[in-house]
């Protein structure tokens, strides 16, 4: 059974460049039959999707932060990464890492890590 | 302001039936686009509960149900237990924002 586990510094200070990794065990990272996702929840508010990064590679992120948001895979490793630039305290969240499995027309997150939590503050 | 609305909070006692809407528009739901639903439990990460609008996952009981009709989607929650106090987000896509799309989520609080 797939694991997801993220992990990061838990502080970064305001302007610099947020970095979370998120370990994939029981499980392979380059299926076709899934990929991989990155979602927040700020504290006590609700989620909000960041962005994909499918088996080959290809990327699609959410319009709102594609300025500031890489994600890739290292194969090898079995970990998906998250950069995130110049940050601001509306950055502060919890991040989650989730494998995305195909729907019938809109894809859906069925395993999701425990999340990571990241403040924004000097 | 999230794309798809839900309401804050609903509440109900135990073995009771609550429903949980997530109304969207036309560049979303009302396009055809499916809907899926998410609960989380306090202090944990969200969990798949209905996908393609009306399917549960193996282990999800047949308590929980969704429908969709229109431009809304509806989680159905029967025989209400302690245990299913969370809060629950509906998810689809936007055509105009062209991203994926939560509901703000909804606190269900059983009394």
């Amino acid at each position: 059974q797939v694991q997801l586990q993220e992990s990061g510094p838990g502080l970064v200070k305001p302007s610099q460049t947020l970095s979370l990794t998120c370990n994939v065990s029981g499980g392979s990272i380059s299926s076709g039959d899934y990929y991989w996702t990155w979602i927040r929840q700020p504290p006590g508010k609700g989620l909000e999707w960041i962005g994909y990064i499918y088996y080959s590679g290809s990327t699609y992120y959410n319009p709102s932060l594609e300025t500031r948001v890489t994600i890739s895979v290292d194969k090898f490793k079995k970990q998906v990464s998250l950069k995130l630039t110049s940050v601001t305290a509306a950055d502060t969240a919890v991040y989650y890492c989730a494998r995305v499995t195909f729907g019938n027309n809109v894809d859906y997150m069925d395993v999701w890590g425990k999340g990571t939590t990241v403040t924004v503050s000097s | 302001q999230s794309v798809l609305t839900q309401p804050p909070s609903v509440s109900g006692a135990p073995g009771q039936r609550v429903t949980i809407s997530c109304t969207g528009s036309s560049s979303n739901i009302g396009a055809g686009y499916d809907v899926h639903w998410y609960q989380q439990l306090p202090g944990t990460s969200p969990e798949l509960l209905i996908f393609d609008n009306t399917n549960r996952p193996s282990g999800v009981p047949d308590r929980f149900s969704g429908s969709k009709t229109g431009t809304s989607a509806s989680l159905a929650i029967t025989g209400l237990q302690a245990e299913d106090e969370a809060h629950y987000y509906c998810q689809s896509y936007d055509s105009n924002l062209t991203a994926v799309v939560f509901g703000g989520g909804t606190k269900l609080t059983v009394l």
